[in-house]
């Protein structure tokens, strides 16, 4: 099945600096890539995504590129603000044509704190 | 339109103990999953189905059952409740690749 492996565990940078989390995959069948902001005690929400079809993808700060010979992934996050401090988690999965498929293969996360 | 729910929002059972963790959505989608998430571990796939009368099993499926007699209701049972399912569940609907997360149950067992 599907591995996904995500680094780093913990990310501290100062506000208003670039954050980059990296995940790869095992799978080479994998389509689909999303990225989850998930705040503490709340469910997890998407931020992100992109299919295997485009190389990268940007709404405002935040940035998604797809590297699909070497199956990594990254999320770019410009200008950090205190509250893009949160737990991230990449995730990955082999969609059908309706979506759903098996369900997604998650990384274990990245607490991202943003330094005032 | 309520989205993903789910009940109870806390339960603590007793080691051995049965129940069953309820998740329903009103968005008429096909696709539901139910993730447990552990602390340093992410989320981690137990069950999904494609459709009512359809399940199958995902990554840790062990000691939980699941079954979809409709749509909007995709429950999960654990019949003998064991310390190691202490965690927070999460159920999902999928249409077209987005997964919608429900709020969460955070079960304690002891």
């Amino acid at each position: 099945g599907e591995n996904v492996e995500q680094h780093p565990s913990t990310l501290s940078v100062q506000e208003g600096d670039s954050a980059v989390i990296k995940c790869t995959y095992s799978d080479s069948a994998s389509n689909y890539f999303p990225w989850y902001k998930q705040e503490l005690g709340k469910r997890p929400q998407l931020i992100i995504d992109i299919r295997s079809n485009v190389g990268e993808k940007k709404d405002q700060r935040i940035a998604v590129t797809l590297n699909k010979t070497a199956k990594h992934f990254s999320l770019h996050i410009t200008e950090t603000q205190p509250e893009d401090s949160a737990v991230y988690f990449c995730a990955a999965k082999v969609g059908d044509s309706g979506g759903g498929a098996d369900g997604l293969t998650f990384g274990k996360g990245t607490h991202l704190i943003i330094q005032p | 339109n309520a989205g993903v729910t789910q009940t109870p929002k806390f339960q603590v059972l007793k080691t051995g103990q049965s129940m069953t963790l309820q998740c329903a959505q009103d968005m008429n989608h096909e696709y539901m999953s139910w993730y447990r998430q552990d602390p340093g571990m992410g989320l981690r796939l137990i069950h999904y189905s494609v459709g009512a009368g359809i399940t199958d099993q995902g990554e840790v499926p062990n000691g939980y059952n699941v079954s979809r007699s409709t749509t909007e209701d995709f429950p999960l049972r654990l019949l003998s409740a064991a310390p190691s399912q202490t965690s927070v569940y999460f159920c999902a609907s999928t249409h077209s690749y987005e997964q919608y997360f429900g709020p969460g149950t955070r079960l304690t067992v002891t």
